[in-house]
């Protein structure tokens, strides 16, 4: 069975700091990882993807992250936090079968401050 | 570009009530997926369609619950008899290959009281 594990449910940063949210998942196949952001009242929107390509990947708004599969990691960085960064952060994972379901993280809520 | 949309965005209904959650994914698309969200927890998996039928679902997916794809555009959630423990955020996604994301609509909010 596969899992997702985030460390810290809740993240604080200042402006212009360094943002790292941490994932490490469980998987018994090569997984295909993703994060996805949601912002108050809204939906679920991707950041990235790793689907056994890169292991460096970046997505949207200067996020990236590493695939690091002796870690069992995905963690999701970002160099400079902005403050509409703020919002819960999902780390997830499928396996690479045609429409099998994303396996969800608790989340992280990052908070910027000025 | 391309949504996936769901009505309503808030729905209201009382203990015991039927409840229909709708979703149109994006056109081409070919999986199909429901997933919910309980308030402050995380989002977890119900039910994934595919060719018409049911392909994989969760051990919350019971028989209260149903997925139909009507008429070839919308994509839809029956809920049975709701109860308080309904109380969630529904969320609808599609997917067009299995390497490509899955794309979430907004959610509807299903308040049973």
């Amino acid at each position: 069975a596969q899992s997702v594990t985030q460390l810290g449910s809740h993240v604080s940063v200042s402006e212009g700091a360094l943002v790292l949210l941490r994932c490490n998942y469980s998987s018994s196949v090569p997984p295909y990882l993703f994060w996805y952001v949601q912002y108050p009242n809204q939906g679920l929107q991707l950041l990235l993807k790793y689907t056994s390509a890169a292991t460096l990947v970046k997505g949207i708004n200067g996020f990236e992250a590493e695939f690091k599969k002796s870690e069992t990691s995905f963690h999701l960085t970002k160099p400079s936090a902005h403050m509409s960064d703020a919002a819960e952060y999902f780390c997830a994972v499928s396996n690479n079968q045609a429409g099998t379901a994303l396996i969800f993280g608790k989340g992280t809520t990052l908070s910027v401050s000025s | 570009e391309p949504e996936v949309t769901q009505t309503p965005s808030h729905q209201v209904t009382q203990m015991g009530q039927e409840v229909i959650l709708r979703c149109v994914p994006i056109s081409n698309h070919l999986y199909f997926y429901w997933y919910r969200q309980i308030l402050g927890q995380k989002v977890e998996f119900l039910v994934s369609f595919y060719n018409n039928e049911i392909s994989e679902k969760s051990e919350i997916f019971d028989d209260q619950f149903s997925v139909e794809r009507p008429d070839g555009s919308n994509f839809t959630l029956k809920i049975r008899s709701t109860k308080l423990e309904d109380s969630a955020m529904y969320f609808c996604a599609s997917i067009l290959s299995e390497i490509d994301e899955q794309y979430f609509g907004p959610g509807t909010r299903l308040t049973v009281t």
